[in-house]
């Protein structure tokens, strides 16, 4: 079975750019999930969504920070602009039936 | 709100040493506990998990149990190795809801 599947691995930008992660679930996994991991912490969830809607992005700062799940499956999250405090890994994790989330390698983020 | 709360690290240790890592917990309900294990450079995996009390997760010789009298689930090995240096994560979820995790504990094995 296919992992959760992200990308990129690596980006470094600067502040005030944009940047975008792309993550892939695991077939069949209606859960999905991006999570904030700054190093030496623990992950922080950004945003969790249901198939294509939304559950909880109570944490998400929605001035810059946007996500998506076109029709239930791939999902991306958009930084726009960056901050040099954004620099973290972003991790993108997904759920089925079972109460077990999988994670992706993650997207590793340098705003510089 | 559900919290968890774990030892402080880093932790090392000499190989082949006893390895116990704390791990409490704060929820309402019933909530399911788990383990997860980041290597350098790589994402969370799942080390092992328990899904109501008095259940023992295990797996790659790590032990946790789940006490709810104490809400505690703390990690065990009996005999570390070197490969096993990693970041622990202790996370709880009540069902349908959002993973919370800990901040993590560093261990270090030392050949």
């Amino acid at each position: 079975e296919a992992g959760v599947a992200q990308s990129p691995r690596y980006k470094i930008i600067e502040k005030r750019q944009s940047v975008a992660f792309w993550c892939n679930p695991i077939s069949g996994h209606a859960t999905l999930y991006w999570y904030q991991q700054i190093l030496g912490q623990g992950p922080k969830l950004l945003i969790q969504f249901q198939n294509n809607g939304v559950v909880d992005d109570s944490q998400l700062p929605k001035d810059r920070f946007s996500a998506e799940r076109l029709k239930g499956v791939d999902s991306t999250l958009k930084i726009q602009p960056a901050k040099l405090e954004d620099s973290a890994v972003y991790l993108c994790a997904t759920k089925g039936r079972t109460n077990t989330i999988y994670f992706g390698e993650g997207s590793w983020l340098t705003v510089v | 709100g559900n919290s968890v709360t774990q030892m402080e690290g880093p932790v090392t240790l000499s190989e082949e040493a006893f390895l116990t890592i704390n791990c409490t917990y704060t929820a309402t309900g019933y909530p399911s506990l788990f383990w997860y294990v980041q290597y350098p450079g790589e994402g969370l995996q799942l080390l092992l998990k328990a899904t109501k009390a008095d259940d023992k997760g295990s797996n790659k010789g790590f032990e946790a149990t789940y006490r709810k009298e104490t809400t505690s689930f703390h990690l065990e090995k009996g005999s570390v190795q070197v490969s096993d240096s990693a970041v622990y994560f202790c996370a709880l979820s009540n069902y349908g809801q959002n993973f919370v995790f800990g901040p993590g504990t560093r261990l270090s094995v030392l050949p």
